[in-house]
């Protein structure tokens, strides 16, 4: 099975900051990578689909770039609205559909 | 409106099993697979299982073979979940999502049922 890794697992950040988050994998995904963003008590939103495009409805202050087994998901200009937990997430080598562990980005 | 409803919340003994219930409403029930994934409280996110609307072929996680088994109604545009032989470790809340090959993820997903194990 693929094994997805994320970094870093947590990050301070400030409104109006750009935040980067990291995933990689253990083998090759090409582009089959998803990046999700879940809030506390509620179910995870799709953000990024095929590792750049940006799902319908989804601000453009996020992207995703990336291909082969590194990953990245980038805010630009962060908004209250953006502190939550991201996952990324492969659909390369299915099933299983293995997430990575997540990403916390709270308040400085 | 296109939205998954699920189940409301379990309360389960050990060893006991749990069905939790998915309707799709607003779309067209067997265009999607619909997958189901876990999360224990302040875990990440595991998959746990898929089944195909249309035929009723199921896959499972390695791990979860043999306890876990899911099901459809299509005159209902429901599927279900059955997790047997519960422990404290099955406490989560699990999620009924939708895959949508033409994004290559999950769009759609239920609001989360929360199982809770304890004796």
């Amino acid at each position: 099975d693929i094994q997805m890794t994320q970094s870093p697992s947590s990050l301070s950040a400030s409104v109006g900051d750009r935040v980067t988050i990291t995933c990689r994998a253990s083998q090759t995904i090409a582009h089959y990578l998803n990046w999700y963003q879940q809030k506390p008590g509620k179910a995870p939103k799709l953000l990024i689909y095929a590792a750049s495009s940006l799902q319908s409805g989804v601000p453009s202050r996020f992207s995703g770039s990336g291909s082969g087994t590194d990953f990245t998901l980038t805010i630009n200009s962060l908004q209250p609205e953006d502190f939550a937990t991201y996952y990324c997430q492969q659909s390369y080598s299915t099933p299983p559909f293995t997430f990575g562990p997540g990403t916390t980005v709270d308040v400085k | 409106q296109v939205q998954l409803v699920q189940s409301g919340p379990e309360v389960k003994k050990p060893g006991a099993s749990v069905n939790v219930s998915c309707k799709a409403s607003g779309y067209t029930f067997i265009t999607y697979y619909i997958h189901w994934v876990r999360q224990a409280p302040g875990q990440g996110l595991e998959w746990m299982g898929m089944i195909n609307p249309h035929g009723g072929s199921t896959s499972y996680a390695q791990r979860l073979r043999g306890r876990v088994t899911m099901t459809r109604d299509t005159s209902t545009s429901s599927v279900y979940l059955e997790l047997s032989s519960l422990t404290s470790d099955d406490t989560a809340v699990y999620y009924c999502a939708t895959y949508n090959a033409a994004v290559i993820g999950f769009d759609m997903w239920g609001q989360g049922t929360m199982v809770t194990v304890s004796s």
